[in-house]
């Protein structure tokens, strides 16, 4: 069964340091993956996506995220955080196993703390 | 010019009355979502339609009946609501259903059940 981990409810960085979100998967064969941001009471943003290729994505408000095949991991990274990056992250594989529906499995979110 | 939009934001009502969210994409996608978000915030796929025909039908109870009318708008109606229907849920769409698509997201409406 396809499925996406993220390890961490609650990551709390300083604003200017490096932030890293932790996310791993199990899916058969190449996953699709995505990152999405939920700001408090709001919709989910489309931060970026792994299809296929440069193994290091860059996304939406200066994030990125790096696809690791051998440790099933995709980790969403930024330089530098700002406190408006305070947010719920979520992590999501595209389900094939019922083909051609677009099913997405979401992880069950991180919650992203950036302090003054 | 709102991508994806739904309605009510808000919806508040009794056990057992029926009510219905609205959703309206105007991205020009063929496919439409619904996303349940629980109190814990754990997302999890309800239905889909591609082309106004239902392609993902999860194990949700039967008070759960989405209608497409055309391909820009999905609507959820719920019969005989229950306080275990308190949640948020979301529309999304995408341009097809396979593979790589991005899936929007619209805003959400939060149904408090009392």
């Amino acid at each position: 069964a396809q499925s996406v981990a993220q390890p961490e409810d609650q990551v709390n960085v300083a604003e200017g340091n490096p932030l890293t979100v932790k996310c791993t998967y199990s899916v058969s064969g190449n996953p699709y993956l995505f990152w999405y941001v939920q700001y408090p009471n709001r919709g989910l943003q489309f931060l970026l996506k792994y299809i296929t290729g440069d193994n290091l994505v860059k996304g939406s408000y200066g994030f990125e995220a790096e696809f690791n095949k051998s440790q099933t991991s995709f980790h969403l990274k930024k330089p530098s955080a700002l406190v408006s990056d305070s947010a719920l992250y979520f992590c999501a594989v595209r389900d094939k196993s019922s083909s051609n529906t677009g099913k997405l499995i979401f992880g069950q979110g991180t919650t992203l703390q950036v302090k003054p | 010019d709102t991508a994806v939009s739904q309605t009510p934001k808000y919806l508040v009502t009794q056990m057992g009355n029926d009510k219905s969210i609205k959703c309206e994409q105007n991205l020009g996608h063929d496919t439409m979502y619904w996303y349940k978000q629980d109190s814990k915030k754990f997302l999890k796929i309800m239905f889909s339609y591609n082309n106004k025909e239902l392609i993902i039908n999860e194990t949700v109870p039967n008070r759960f009946s989405p209608k497409s009318p055309d391909k820009a708008h999905l609507n959820l109606h719920i019969n005989s609501l229950e306080l275990g229907d308190s949640a948020v849920y979301f529309c999304a769409s995408s341009q097809v259903p396979q593979g790589r698509e991005t899936q929007y997201f619209g805003p959400g409406t939060r149904l408090l059940v009392l």
